[in-house]
């Protein structure tokens, strides 16, 4: 089966400006996960939904960040203003729901300058 | 926050058994073990998990102590495409609906020839 398809993969862009991500989750997956890693750390969940349904948006900075998930396949992601701080890599992951594991892509690169 | 521990890094000699240790002490009897890897520069990759029986599958071999404190990940014959960072995760049983991966700092694995 296809994977996780994330885009673009490299990104440089300059603080205060916005950027967005986009997902493509492995088809007929119901969970996607968004991940921040920052450069040495582990990656940390953002936002995770269920469907179109935001299941646990805890960890997501709301006042800079934003995520939606129309009809329940793509996602996007976004930043507006970006900060140097989130510089890092952006990972999305998808599964069935009741999954036993989850497929992750392989990021797209964040450079904030 | 992470509920698990593990050591920064290990070292292991190309086709001898690569054992990652993982402790996690305050794992409550629903909770599953874990293990993801990553590989430079791409998304986590799912290994095994485990309630509370040893498992074994086609990339590796979990060991769970009988109080579930700990738990080791086996890599029977590391190869050198086995360097990478592994994760040790404590999550809610797939039934959940919320199933979130909280990932640790891991243990970086560097197989040498």
């Amino acid at each position: 089966e296809a994977g996780v398809a994330q885009s673009p993969r490299y990104k440089i862009i300059e603080k205060r400006q916005s950027v967005a991500f986009w997902c493509n989750p492995i088809s007929g997956h119901a969970t996607l996960y968004w991940y921040q890693q920052i450069l040495g750390q582990g990656p940390k969940l953002l936002i995770q939904f269920q469907n179109n349904g935001v299941v646990d948006d805890s960890q997501l900075p709301k006042d800079r960040f934003s995520a939606e998930r129309l009809k329940g396949v793509d996602s996007t992601l976004k930043i507006q203003p970006a900060k140097l701080e989130d510089s890092a890599v952006y990972l999305c992951a998808s599964g069935p729901w009741g999954a036993e594991g989850y497929t992750f892509g392989s990021g797209t690169r964040l450079t904030v300058v | 926050d992470a509920k698990t521990t593990q050591p920064p890094s290990m070292d292991c000699a190309e086709g001898r058994a690569a054992n990652l240790p993982c402790n996690h002490s305050t794992i409550s009897g629903n909770e599953y073990v874990y293990w993801y890897r990553q590989i430079h520069s791409q998304g986590p990759q799912y290994i095994i998990h485990g309630l509370k029986n040893n498992e074994t599958n086609e990339m590796a071999s979990l060991i769970i102590t009988e109080d579930r404190k700990s738990s080791t990940l086996i890599l029977p014959h590391a190869t050198l495409r086995d360097t990478a960072v592994y994760y040790c995760i404590v999550r809610l049983g797939f039934s959940s609906n919320t199933g979130k991966l909280i990932f640790g700092q891991g243990t970086t694995l560097q197989v040498k020839p």
